[in-house]
């Protein structure tokens, strides 16, 4: 199984740059996964990381650290329309197509 | 458009009364899942399907029966449901890419 932590809830200021940060302990683990989930709606997909590193898309960046168990998603020039909850989750690949998701960070961003 | 639809979207129903959510995709994709989302403890795995008649068991498999007799229809099947199974749902279907598209998701109420 796995274990997947990260905080609660964040506050940012827009136009600034956040960092939400996911711990995850594993038996077996393919890749890391981030996504954006806005109140009452469905979850969307942002990115999906398999080696370590950072990736970026845009305003959006995820880091990777598998030796470390950890990674983060980077949010810069923040806007209002990045209030949302953010969702990471590993998968455990190899056989297993297993997908754990941690609780969620709730992001407010304040003007 | 590529897309997951679920129905019903809302359903309220009784224990014991047997009832099917239904998920179909137009991706052609091979991999889909079920999730139930309850407040504190956020998305959690139900099953998921590898292609046609390959279905696994995720983290909260009990009470539920899924199957996959083509690859574009995934339903869930709850067949005596009851009050703790009240959450909202949702299906998902996951491209080549790990891209991973979920459906607008069903509010069940159980009394």
């Amino acid at each position: 199984g796995q274990n997947i932590d990260q905080p609660t809830e964040m506050t940012a200021t827009e136009g600034a740059i956040v960092q939400i940060n996911c711990t995850y302990q594993t038996s077996g683990f393919n890749g890391l996964f981030w996504y954006q989930q806005h109140a009452g709606e469905a979850p969307t997909f942002l990115s999906y990381n398999v080696l370590d590193g950072l990736e970026e898309k845009g305003r959006f960046s995820s880091f990777l650290s598998r030796s470390k168990g950890y990674s983060y998603l980077l949010l810069k020039e923040l806007q209002m329309k990045d209030s949302a909850s953010y969702l990471c989750a590993a998968y455990s690949g190899a056989g297993s197509y297993q997908l754990t998701f941690g609780k969620g960070t709730k992001l407010s961003v304040i003007p | 458009e590529a897309q997951v639809t679920q129905n019903p979207r809302y359903l309220i129903t009784v224990t014991g009364k047997k009832l099917t959510v239904t998920c179909s995709q137009n991706m052609n994709h091979e991999y889909m899942s079920w999730y139930r989302q309850d407040p504190g403890l956020g998305l959690r795995q139900i099953y998921y399907s590898m292609n046609v008649e390959v279905t696994d068991k995720g983290d909260v498999p009990e009470g539920y029966k899924v199957s996959r007799k083509e690859k574009r229809n995934f339903p869930l099947i709850l067949e005596s449901p009851s009050p703790n199974q009240t959450s909202l749902y949702f299906c998902a279907s996951t491209a080549p890419s790990y891209e991973q598209y979920f459906g607008p998701g069903t509010r069940l109420t159980v009394t």
